[in-house]
């Protein structure tokens, strides 16, 4: 089974700082990596599939890339309501692993 | 637009089982892979189980595996999660979600809470 490791746990920020989440493979999974976002009590949303398409709808401020085993995704200019946890997941093979979730507090 | 609504969570005791539902609407059922993915109190999200569009080919988590079985009725537009032998760890809100380009998910149900305790 493939491993994902998403850092850091947590992280706080200011509005329009620039924020960096980072998420390992075990293996090499090309770019079958998809990143969301999730609000309590919400249903997680789709942000960027194949680690660097943005999916309908989503600002442009963010912004995924990599390949391979490491990616990256990027808030250009954190806003208010950015506040959620993220989770990148591969979907390369089954099982489809979830990374552990990066929660973003807003400063 | 897109619809998915889960029911049928609860309150079950150890070594019980029960049966998720997922409504779907908005979109040709019969033509898109699902997925179920779980996320325990204070924990993460976890991937769960997979059902291809064709109804045939299934996944499971191997922390479910030979317990919980994925399925669905095109007619109803219905996705199930049947679970058997559930254990304390199995406590979780359970969500539907619908497959979209490169595997990704790009639909969810606003999730069924299930609790397994005596």
């Amino acid at each position: 089974d493939i491993q994902v490791t998403q850092s850091p746990s947590s992280v706080s920020a200011s509005v329009g700082d620039r924020v960096t989440i980072t998420c390992q493979a075990s293996q090499d999974i090309t770019n079958w990596l998809a990143w969301y976002q999730h609000k309590p009590g919400e249903a997680p949303k789709l942000l960027i599939y194949t680690a660097s398409t943005l999916h309908g709808g989503v600002p442009s401020r963010f912004s995924g890339s990599g390949s391979g085993t490491d990616f990256t995704l990027t808030i250009s200019s954190l806003q208010p309501e950015d506040a959620a946890t993220y989770y990148c997941q591969q979907v390369n093979s089954f099982p489809h692993s979830f990374g552990q979730g990066t929660k973003l507090e807003i400063k | 637009q897109v619809h998915l609504v889960e029911s049928g969570g609860g309150v079950v005791q150890p070594g019980g089982s029960l049966r998720l539902s997922c409504a779907a609407s908005g979109f040709t059922f019969n033509t898109f892979a699902m997925h179920w993915v779980r996320q325990a109190p204070g924990k993460g999200l976890e991937w769960v189980a997979f059902l291809g569009h064709d109804g045939i080919n299934k996944y499971y988590a191997d922390a479910v595996k030979g317990r919980f079985s994925i399925s669905r009725d095109i007619s109803k537009n219905m996705l199930y999660l049947e679970m058997k032998s559930l254990r304390a760890e199995d406590s979780a809100v359970y969500y539907c979600a619908k497959q979209y380009h490169w595997n990704s998910l790009d639909y969810w149900g606003q999730g069924a809470l299930v609790t397994v305790s005596s």
